[in-house]
């Protein structure tokens, strides 16, 4: 199983918004709407902050959204602030029952 | 408080074993899947096996497959995960991590494994 294709880094001024993209086939990202995302500070465990496409978990910033179009999911976040500053995977289930994680895209708060 | 607390990690020579643990606390652990996913230093996330609320169904990365088996023992509250013939390329942070089949949410902070002579 490949891993997922996102950007490598992605930058914004704070108050700005950006789009962290994730794309797949038709055999995860858009076979399923099972497409989770996750942040990960530096020396942290990752945190789940969109399941399902497009479900925050409570606790999580309204500020971020996640949406799917085809084989391509994306993770919007508005308003950036400059603890938004973290690597940032997607995941998908699989035709094959297993889990797959995007690259990681690391978001830098200019 | 969902904890999640890996052990087991450390210096293993090519073609070693070991068993890495983690210990669940603050929910349910026989009613979650439970998975293992890797990190390499620097690098991204791999997924690497997984096992259903009550231990009869895994599945492995293709990777691991016929080197790395995940079990449980729901009465223990602990996740297992023995690891033969390792290679360089095992060399990663584990992570213990609960979930269901097509997700996973809260991560444990993770043991080093290095693979080296």
């Amino acid at each position: 199983q490949s891993a997922l294709t996102q950007p490598a880094s992605v930058s914004g001024s704070p108050g700005q918004s950006i789009t962290i993209s994730c794309t797949g086939t038709s055999s995860d990202v858009g076979g399923y709407n099972y497409v989770s995302w996750y942040q990960q500070h530096p020396g942290k465990a990752p945190k789940l902050i969109i399941s399902e496409v497009s479900n925050r978990p409570s606790g999580v910033s309204n500020r971020f959204s996640g949406s799917k179009s085809g084989n391509t999911a994306s993770l919007t976040i508005s308003g950036l602030q400059a603890e938004d500053e973290a690597d940032y995977y997607c995941s998908s289930f699989t035709t094959s029952s297993t889990l797959v994680f995007g690259g990681g895209t690391k978001l830098t708060v200019l | 408080e969902v904890q999640l607390v890996e052990s087991g990690g450390g210096l293993v020579q090519p073609g070693g074993s070991l068993r890495l643990s983690c210990a669940a606390s603050g929910f349910t652990f026989s009613s979650h899947w439970m998975h293992w996913v890797r990190q390499t230093p620097g690098k991204g996330l791999v997924w690497v096996s997984r096992i259903n609320s009550d231990g009869s169904g895994t599945s492995h990365a293709d990777s691991v497959k016929g080197r790395f088996t995940i079990s449980r023992d729901n009465a223990k509250n602990t996740l297992y995960l023995q690891m033969n013939s390792l290679r360089a390329e095992d060399t990663a942070v584990y992570y213990c991590v609960r979930g269901g089949k097509t997700v996973v949410d809260y991560w444990g902070q993770g043991t080093l494994v290095t693979v080296s002579s």
